[in-house]
């Protein structure tokens, strides 16, 4: 079974501090995916990246940066925290472009991020 | 721009009822739709998945159909469980080269004992 990582549950940080959330997959899928989830506004992809150090952004990057350095690792940062990026944030992969029949999305457990 | 709309969001069943969940889109030129649960607190984890070239798919208990002539899946449950309870999201690929999924709302399921 192909397996998403989310390296932390549960998150409390303070306003401004730097903040990295990490993901990791391990079927060597070629793209992977932020999203953050707020209730009354759904899922909202913030960046993607389809290949090595290549990344692209979503509908919401204001306030986010992201790395890949390996193909297996795509971290989300949060450059200084603020309270209106507290929310639950997705980590998605998958094996080839979403243009392709037969691709899927699969996700990892979560993150929830209280920014104080 | 693509946009995908469950109705309704919020669905409370007796146990053991067979249920249709709702998914419509405004761009039929789909590659896929996928069907996920969310548990409260949790990830989303894949259901179904089908195929822009298929008109459904079927997992135990559950069965996706596809109509993109109509803009419309549903995914049906047959005798619900307690255990079903939770929030049902669907997702659209649309767009040649497309890397984003457009998702629905959800629709919170809640199966009474």
């Amino acid at each position: 079974d192909v397996k998403v990582t989310q390296s932390s549950r549960y998150l409390v940080k303070r306003t401004g501090e730097k903040v990295f959330l990490e993901c990791v997959q391990d079927m060597d899928h070629e793209n992977m995916f932020w999203y953050r989830q707020d209730p009354g506004l759904g899922l909202r992809l913030i960046y993607f990246s389809y290949d090595v150090k290549m990344k692209e952004k979503g509908d919401i990057p204001e306030g986010y940066s992201v790395s890949r350095e390996k193909k297996e690792r795509f971290s989300l940062i949060l450059e200084s925290a603020s309270t209106n990026q507290t929310s639950m944030y997705l980590c998605a992969s998958s094996s080839d472009g979403w243009g392709k029949e037969g691709t899927e999305a699969f996700f990892g457990q979560g993150t929830r991020l209280t920014v104080v | 721009k693509q946009e995908v709309t469950q109705i309704p969001a919020a669905l409370s069943v007796p146990e053991g009822e067979n249920l249709v969940l709702n998914c419509s889109f405004t761009d039929s030129a789909i590659y896929n739709l996928q069907w996920f649960r969310q548990d409260p607190g949790k990830g989303l984890t894949s259901l179904l998945l089908i195929q822009s070239s298929q008109r459904e798919q079927t997992s135990g208990r559950l069965n996706a159909s596809l109509d993109k002539s109509s803009g419309r899946s549903t995914l049906y449950i047959a005798a619900s469980q307690p255990g079903d309870s939770a929030t049902y999201l669907c997702a659209a690929i649309s767009g040649a080269g497309s890397y984003q999924l457009t998702f629905g709302k959800g629709t919170k399921l809640s199966v009474i004992p």
